[in-house]
């Protein structure tokens, strides 16, 4: 069955540094599709990045980065030069073939001060 | 990114009631989902549906659960009759494709049964 594990429950930094967020998740497809979302603080949950298995390099988008490592089954997220804005839940998502919809881990708070 | 909506954001109701909840998701998208998020808690995947029709639906789609979209209008979610542990957010979601595809998720309907 489909996994999803985020092992850090909350992260603080300082405004304009780089947080970094782990993800590790278990699949028996060969091919499958990784995600990460943010939830503000209003609830909504934001599209931020994608990384496909069978794409080598990393994923990047603006200021948000991702650490593939496939033969760990990692997934990690970079997120550099924090705003306070970036303040949020990230959740780490999967899909794959035999997966009905995504399946989510639970989630990193992350809180940027200035 | 594109805009799922979702109306209303909150609603309470007694225990036993109907309640209807509407999605308006993103207009050349195809599949269409609900998950359910208790506070505190991950996403857990619901059902999603394609082409009228439910495609796959988890345990937590329980028989009090229906799911449509007349005539392209809004998706739906009814339950009936509600019972307390159907309190919970719920998140409407599309994609254009499917398992391949990255989900847009709406601001998700804050459901409260008494």
């Amino acid at each position: 069955a489909q996994k999803v594990t985020q092992t850090q429950t909350s992260i603080s930094v300082m405004e304009k540094t780089t947080v970094t967020m782990d993800c590790v998740y278990e699949t028996r497809d060969s091919s499958y599709f990784l995600f990460w979302y943010k939830q503000t603080a209003s609830g909504e949950i934001v599209f931020l990045i994608r990384q496909d298995s069978y794409k080598k390099e990393n994923a990047t988008e603006g200021h948000y980065s991702l650490n593939f490592q496939k033969p760990k089954s990692s997934i990690g997220l970079i997120i550099t030069a924090t705003q306070i804005e970036d303040s949020a839940v990230y959740f780490c998502a999967m899909r794959d073939n035999y997966a009905q919809g995504l399946t989510f881990g639970l989630g990193t708070r992350v809180s940027v001060f200035p | 990114g594109p805009k799922v909506l979702q109306i209303p954001s909150h609603q309470i109701i007694d225990m036993g009631q109907m309640v209807t909840l509407n999605c308006d998701p993103v207009s050349n998208h195809l599949y269409f989902y609900w998950y359910k998020q208790i506070l505190g808690q991950q996403m857990e995947f619901l059902v999603n549906f394609y082409n009228g029709k439910v495609m796959e639906k988890s345990k937590l789609f329980k028989d009090q659960f229906s799911v449509e979209r007349p005539d392209g209008s809004y998706f739906t979610l009814k339950i009936q009759p509600t019972a307390l542990e159907d309190s919970a957010v719920y998140f409407c979601a599309s994609s254009i494709g499917h398992s391949q595809n990255t989900l847009y998720f709406g601001a998700g309907t804050r459901l409260s049964v008494l």
